[in-house]
């Protein structure tokens, strides 16, 4: 399996712009997760996933940012506007349920500059 | 709510010599424990699990941990650490309350490997 797979690796943008991270999840997981990682704030979880329905998205900073998951293979997260304080590396991690023993499985991560 | 606290930012150690990261944890439910490791430029792996059973756990590259229900920790160690082990750890705890997997992540250990 290739793993879980993110797009753009990097990002520079220019504050007021919109951004859009990708994430497709591992063939057959049916959770996925969105974190933020920051020297500041470290890893947090934004929004996560099972079978295609949000769950909990009570860590989305406002409402700048939303997510979708229009199939079991893909997702996004949009930023828009953008603003400074929101560079940062984002992941993408799938799972597959398993009386929440399961490994989440990263992927390599979007960092976003917004300058 | 549960929470996951690690109490040291940064470990500095010798090459050879032992190590221990420690994660202290706080759940009202049964919960699932893990270590997680990222390398530099790369998403979070899976060291190891505690799930039920033995409370002392091994992982891969030689790290174990051990879970302590009284004390609520799950202290990472390795008996003689490589350079290669230069990385950010990072202690998390999953429960299964309600049905739906939830991931809490600390705010991570930075381990500095000194030859």
């Amino acid at each position: 399996d290739a793993g879980v797979i993110q797009s753009p690796r990097h990002e520079v943008t220019e504050m007021g712009q919109e951004v859009t991270l990708r994430c497709k999840p591992i063939s057959g997981h049916d959770y996925l997760f969105w974190y933020r990682q920051t020297m500041m704030r470290g890893l947090e979880l934004l929004i996560y996933f099972n079978n295609n329905v949000p769950i909990d998205d009570s860590g989305m900073p406002e409402d700048r940012f939303s997510a979708k998951m229009p199939n079991a293979s893909f997702s996004t997260l949009k930023i828009q506007p953008s603003e400074p304080r929101d560079s940062a590396v984002y992941f993408c991690a799938s799972s597959l349920w398993v009386g929440a023993s399961g490994e989440l499985f990263f992927g390599e991560g979007s960092r976003l500059t917004v300058l | 709510a549960q929470s996951v606290t690690q109490l040291d930012s940064q470990v500095p150690v010798f090459e050879e010599a032992p190590v221990e990261l420690r994660c202290n944890y706080s759940s009202s439910v049964s919960v699932y424990l893990f270590w997680y490791v990222q390398y530099p430029n790369q998403g979070l792996q899976l060291l190891l699990k505690y799930l039920s059973g033995s409370t002392l756990v091994k992982g891969i590259n030689g790290f174990e941990a051990e879970f302590n229900k009284s004390q609520t920790s799950f202290h990472l160690r390795k008996p003689s650490v490589h350079i290669s082990d230069t990385a950010e750890y990072f202690c998390a705890v999953s429960d299964h309350s309600g049905g739906y997997q939830k991931v809490t992540f600390g705010t991570g250990t930075k381990l500095q490997v000194i030859p």
